[in-house]
């Protein structure tokens, strides 16, 4: 089973930013925290993962907190073609099985112009 | 870079037929993941290659679906005998190594209908 909640839907309007919240207070030390998203009919694309750190790229932000047990993916402009379900998921560091992405539901994001 | 290769795009079979997908990873990824997508949730890892061989196959039904990565390159994943419950996208994805500091990508999907 997936080990993060994530609100099912959120809307925003173009040009502001997205805050998607995600909860894993159940994430152990080597534990990270992965973002996805997945555009209707395409396969999911990676956007951003981190351990501690806070952690930025070109297409995300992404903030996690202290105690580590809930993150916020950050999308700083949204436009329309980020109209996506977005995955929280938490992967530990090693490889094999153990390793594998468990994807949930997500968060349905709608850009709204 | 080129990315993840899948094929064909969609496939439209009745029960109790075979069918087989092909996957091409991106160049130099030691590591392919197969996943099925049944509509309205996220992918569910089906099988799992590091070079050749199998990592993890827990969640494969054995019993109908068969996958083999020879050469440590391409992928097939087949379905022999396909049930009504098998209509799903069928994704595929490769990372450069089994490590979780390596992103996975994911190529376009096959999106199978069994009627």
């Amino acid at each position: 089973d997936a080990k993060t909640t994530q609100p099912p839907s959120m809307d925003c309007a173009e040009g502001r930013a997205a805050n998607l919240p995600c909860n894993h207070s159940t994430i152990s030390g080597n534990e990270y925290v992965y973002w996805y998203r997945q555009i209707h009919s395409q396969g999911p694309q990676y956007i951003i993962h981190g351990l501690k750190n806070n952690e930025t790229n070109e297409m995300a932000s992404l903030i996690i907190t202290e105690d580590r047990k809930s993150s916020t993916l950050i999308l700083p402009h949204a436009t329309l073609r980020d109209t996506a379900v977005y995955y929280c998921i938490v992967r530990r560091s090693y490889g094999g099985s153990q390793g594998n992405l468990i994807f949930g539901k997500g968060t349905k994001l709608s850009v709204k112009p | 870079e080129a990315g993840v290769a899948q094929s064909p795009r969609y496939k439209i079979i009745e029960k109790r037929q075979s069918v087989a997908f092909w996957c091409n990873p991106i160049s130099g990824h030691a590591t392919l993941y197969w996943y099925q997508q049944i509509l309205g949730q996220g992918p569910k890892l089906l099988i799992q290659f590091q070079n050749n061989g199998v990592v993890d196959d827990s969640q494969l039904p054995k019993d109908r679906f068969s996958a083999e990565r020879l050469k440590g390159v391409d992928s097939t994943l087949k379905i022999q005998p396909a049930k009504l419950e098998d209509s799903a996208v069928y994704l595929c994805a490769s990372s450069f190594r089994d490590r979780a500091t390596y992103e996975q990508y994911f190529g376009p999907g096959t999106r199978l209908t069994v009627t």
